[in-house]
């Protein structure tokens, strides 16, 4: 099956630092990938919709100069969380969409998520 | 946008026995409804979904049915075992390829 993998799996920061979280596709090109937030017991927040080469699309009330999202080939996608405190610590993964923009293929293949603490 | 309401939120089963999980869509235009298992701490992986223009899908001991004219679709896991224990979601499509989901439900299996 198709595989995503997430760099790194947990990280540690410092209010006011920036950290940046990694997303590959390894057996397939995504064209479209998705970063989504989650709290413990709840379900999957989507946070932003990216596309290859073009500039990702947010969700409402996400704010986008403080999540980063860089989609630069088709296995790689980058969210990068600016200026952190400790209410951006949650569970954040990414999926992966393969086929045609717009087309009827909505299979989506998630990462094994990142867990970020910020002190 | 699309609505997707999932029941029960919590679900325990003696090992062996079924497990039924039920979810329901608004958007009658949506046509690709995916099930998720999601182990503490691990990310979600799809481990069935079905399209519309069919009413069931197996796999396993997984099945999938989905009603169109009543908008709803419902995961059957026969003989649970402790590994099945997890968070499974369900989801339905929106904007095109966006997918919205439900709260969850955390399915336990006693031994």
């Amino acid at each position: 099956g198709a595989v995503v993998s997430q760099h790194p799996s947990r990280v540690i920061c410092k209010s006011g630092t920036s950290v940046k979280i990694e997303c590959r596709s390894l057996d397939f090109q995504a064209t479209t990938m998705f970063w989504y937030r989650q709290f413990p017991k709840q379900s999957l927040m989507l946070m932003a919709t990216s596309n290859e080469g073009s500039k990702a699309t947010y969700e409402q009330g996400v704010e986008k100069d403080k999540f980063l999202i860089n989609h630069a080939s088709l296995t790689l996608s980058t969210l990068t969380v600016t200026s952190a405190h400790p209410e951006d610590s949650s569970f954040y993964i990414c999926s992966a969409r393969a086929g045609l923009a717009g087309g009827l293929f909505y299979e989506q293949y998630f990462g094994p998520g990142t867990r970020l603490t910020v002190t | 946008g699309e609505n997707v309401e999932q029941h029960p939120s919590t679900l325990s089963v003696q090992e062996g026995d079924s497990a039924v999980i039920k979810c329901t869509y608004s958007d009658s235009a949506s046509n690709y409804f995916p099930w998720y298992k999601q182990e503490l701490g691990k990310g979600p992986q799809l481990i069935i979904d079905i399209r519309s223009n069919v009413g069931e899908k197996k796999d396993q001991r997984i099945a999938v049915t989905l009603n169109k004219t009543a908008k709803h679709f419902s995961l059957h896991i026969t003989e649970t075992q402790p590994e099945d224990s997890a968070v499974y979601f369900c989801a339905a499509p929106y904007g095109g390829y966006q997918l919205t989901f439900g709260k969850g439900t955390k399915l336990s299996v006693i031994p």
